[in-house]
């Protein structure tokens, strides 16, 4: 596609189920990131993953979340027996290859999110 | 530690006014600092893109400036419209991170009256 593609848009869940959010990031872009935006919040970095590996997890807030990366392409965020506090957006991004440093001068895309609402 | 402020939290202005919003960072050493425009509900758009080593960026209305030393950068819009209502986002990339992860300000919630 031609942007940043996240399923599903929107979720409630019941708390202590396991939630899977998806992320398509464009075609040829290495570097993928996950943000979270909680209510009145800025955005928290989660993970970076360049290629199918994450070199960056510093942002994950629990061992409950996890994510990984496969062919390249497509990324799945796990939250595994969510809580009310998980409630916010999930925002997928990417961007392409960097020169000598991933990323260091290239825009990042955005896709539209996905909204979780844990009851 | 980078933190990223933005001043004011929330702005309404009449149509066709000139307006700043600002964005101050506390570690200097920085790749590129970056404006973005939120919609409610939806994602980000990328505006303007500033590297380190650059004073400014413009593109149609837009106009962001970056003062590295001071760690300030101030999106300058011309001639509000109430299109221009929506949520701005500054957020810089650290040198120290090679992961180009970006550090998010709050946002300033722009709202443009007609």
């Amino acid at each position: 596609g031609a942007g940043v593609s996240q399923s599903p848009s929107n979720k409630v869940t019941e708390k202590g189920k396991d939630v899977e959010l998806r992320c398509d990031p464009i075609s040829g872009h290495t570097a993928l990131y996950w943000y979270r935006q909680s209510l009145g919040q800025g955005l928290e970095f989660l993970i970076y993953f360049q290629g199918n590996s994450a070199p960056d997890k510093s942002g994950l807030p629990s061992d409950r979340f996890s994510a990984e990366r496969t062919g390249g392409s497509v990324s799945t965020l796990t939250i595994q027996r969510t809580q009310q506090e998980d409630s916010a957006v999930y925002l997928c991004a990417s961007s392409p290859p960097g020169q000598k440093n991933v990323g260091s001068g290239n825009t990042i895309y955005f896709g539209e999110g996905s909204w979780l609402t844990v009851v | 530690k980078q933190e990223v402020t933005q001043i004011p939290a929330a702005l309404s202005v009449p149509e066709g006014e000139n307006l700043v919003l600002n964005c101050s960072f506390t570690d200097s050493a920085i790749y590129n600092l970056q404006w973005f425009r939120q919609d409610p509900g939806k994602g980000l758009t990328s505006l303007l893109l500033i590297q380190s080593s650059q004073r400014e960026q413009t593109s149609g209305r837009l106009n962001a400036s970056l003062d590295k030393s001071s760690g300030r950068s101030t999106l300058y819009i011309a001639a509000s419209q109430p299109g221009d209502s929506a949520t701005y986002l500054c957020a810089v990339r650290q040198r120290s991170s090679n992961t180009g992860k970006l550090i998010f300000g709050q946002g300033t919630t722009l709202q443009v009256k007609p």
